[in-house]
């Protein structure tokens, strides 16, 4: 089962910040928080992922809480080509049966709908 | 544009017969794993190859395998197709699997439909 929980869908207008949610408070310690979006149809694209510390690329910030117990994904400035299906996944280390191993454990994902 | 990609990017079988999906992981990731997503779901892990052996495996039947190849390209085989197999298959490339944090990226998929 998913270890993150995301709300169904969200709003946002263009220009303004996304704002997207995530709780994980079944996180481990040394587990990463990896942020994917997926276009209809298109493979998921990696947007970012951390730790314990903030983190800013050229497409997004993540915000983790200090207790990592949830996170927050921010679009500074949304536009209509962000419409997509957002993925907060906790990286799951050490899969079933391997020792080295790990998994992206997706869940449903929220819905962002960019509108003008 | 992920370095990753995947061949075929769609492909109809009939039940009951054998599909080979590839994958050509970004260049110098050598490790590749494979999900299966199926429509309105969030993907779901098949299995992960590291140095062409299985590393890792998900809640799949064993008609599921996989090969890597030296080079690092990997393939997904699915024996005895059922409908429910229709699904987007889709591949992720990363450096070692050991190293957590390192960045994964997915190709654009394979879209299998069974009839």
């Amino acid at each position: 089962d998913a270890k993150t929980t995301q709300p169904t869908s969200m709003d946002c207008a263009e220009g303004r910040a996304a704002n997207l949610p995530c709780n994980h408070s079944t996180i481990s310690g040394n587990e990463y928080v990896y942020w994917y979006r997926q276009i209809h149809s298109q493979g998921p694209q990696y947007i970012i992922h951390g730790l314990k510390n903030n983190e800013t690329n050229e497409m997004a910030s993540l915000i983790i809480t200090e207790d990592r117990k949830s996170s927050t994904l921010i679009l500074p400035h949304a536009t209509l080509r962000d419409t997509a299906v957002y993925y907060c996944i906790v990286r799951v280390e050490g899969w079933p049966n391997s020792n080295s191993g790990y998994a992206l454990n997706f869940g449903k994902g929220t819905s962002l709908l960019v509108t003008p | 544009e992920t370095g990753v990609t995947q061949s075929p990017t769609h492909l109809i079988k009939t039940r009951g017969q054998q599909v080979t999906l590839r994958c050509s992981s970004q260049s110098g990731h050598n490790t590749v794993s494979w999900y299966q997503q199926a429509l309105g779901q969030g993907p779901q892990f098949i299995f992960q190859y590291y140095r062409e052996e299985e590393n890792g495996r998900g809640n799949f039947p064993p008609r599921f395998s996989g090969l890597q190849f030296p080079n690092y390209s990997s393939e997904l085989n699915v024996n005895a197709l059922e409908l429910d197999d229709s699904a987007l298959y889709l591949c992720a490339s990363s450096l070692d699997p050991g190293a957590a944090g390192n960045t994964i990226y997915f190709g654009e998929g394979s879209w299998l439909t069974v009839v």
